[in-house]
């Protein structure tokens, strides 16, 4: 059973530029979740899609902006990157209606703005 | 206000020891909640949920106040292994919400 993959795991990219991060959830998984994990701070949340729409937003500009395929798997497009961006992005996947929203996260792509 | 707050530590404890920490969080209308694992650059991982009667897992002891938005952890017997960065987690319609973390490391 595999569990959530994210694609590439290191990106190392320049100010101005845009990148797009990839997730594959857990197989019997619907719902993908994307964080943003800065350096000696715990995650925090982007936003969620599922059934192909963004079902709730965090606090983040409109430079982040994503898409979920029908097949579930999701990407993560950051626009005009800044230095601040540099951070590890994490891609969690749930089942939707799970009783305690149990969410399992994917390894990470390690994003370096220089 | 952060939505979660922790006890950054670092807690630095011998193998055997008894080491507890905790987390407050503000939003009185939190539905679930959880702590994660994270080590050393890697992801997060579910260590275990938190119910309102408290929980144990092995030498791990949950305990949830609802009244005063307080979560413990509580880790008895300490192992090498168990050193890490403890994350408290609250969930509000679907969004999980971090603490930064409490570091813990075991030394032989």
């Amino acid at each position: 059973d595999a569990g959530v993959t994210q694609s590439p795991t290191h990106l190392i990219k320049t100010r101005g530029q845009q990148v797009t991060l990839r997730c594959s959830p857990k197989s019997g998984h619907d719902t993908v979740s994307w964080y943003q994990q800065a350096l000696g701070q715990g995650p925090q949340f982007i936003f969620q899609y599922y059934e192909e729409e963004e079902r709730q937003r965090g606090n983040f500009p409109d430079r982040f902006s994503g898409h979920q395929y029908p097949n579930y798997s999701s990407e993560l497009n950051v626009n005009a990157l800044l230095l601040g961006d540099s951070a590890l992005y994490l891609c969690a996947s749930s089942l939707i209606g799970t009783v305690n929203n149990e969410q399992f996260f994917g390894p990470g792509t390690r994003l370096t703005v220089l | 206000r952060k939505e979660v707050e922790q006890d950054p530590g670092p807690f630095n404890v011998p193998e055997g020891a008894t080491v507890a920490f905790n987390c407050t969080y503000s939003n009185s209308a939190s539905q679930s909640f959880f702590w994660y694992r994270q080590d050393c650059r890697k992801e997060p991982k579910l260590l275990m949920s938190v119910y309102s009667s408290g929980n144990e897992d092995g030498r791990f002891t949950a305990q949830l106040n609802r009244a005063s938005q307080y979560i413990s952890l509580l880790i008895r017997d300490s192992k090498l292994s168990d050193s890490a960065t403890y994350l408290c987690v609250v969930s509000n319609d679907y969004k999980l919400s971090f603490g930064a973390g409490t570091t813990v490391t075991v030394r032989a």
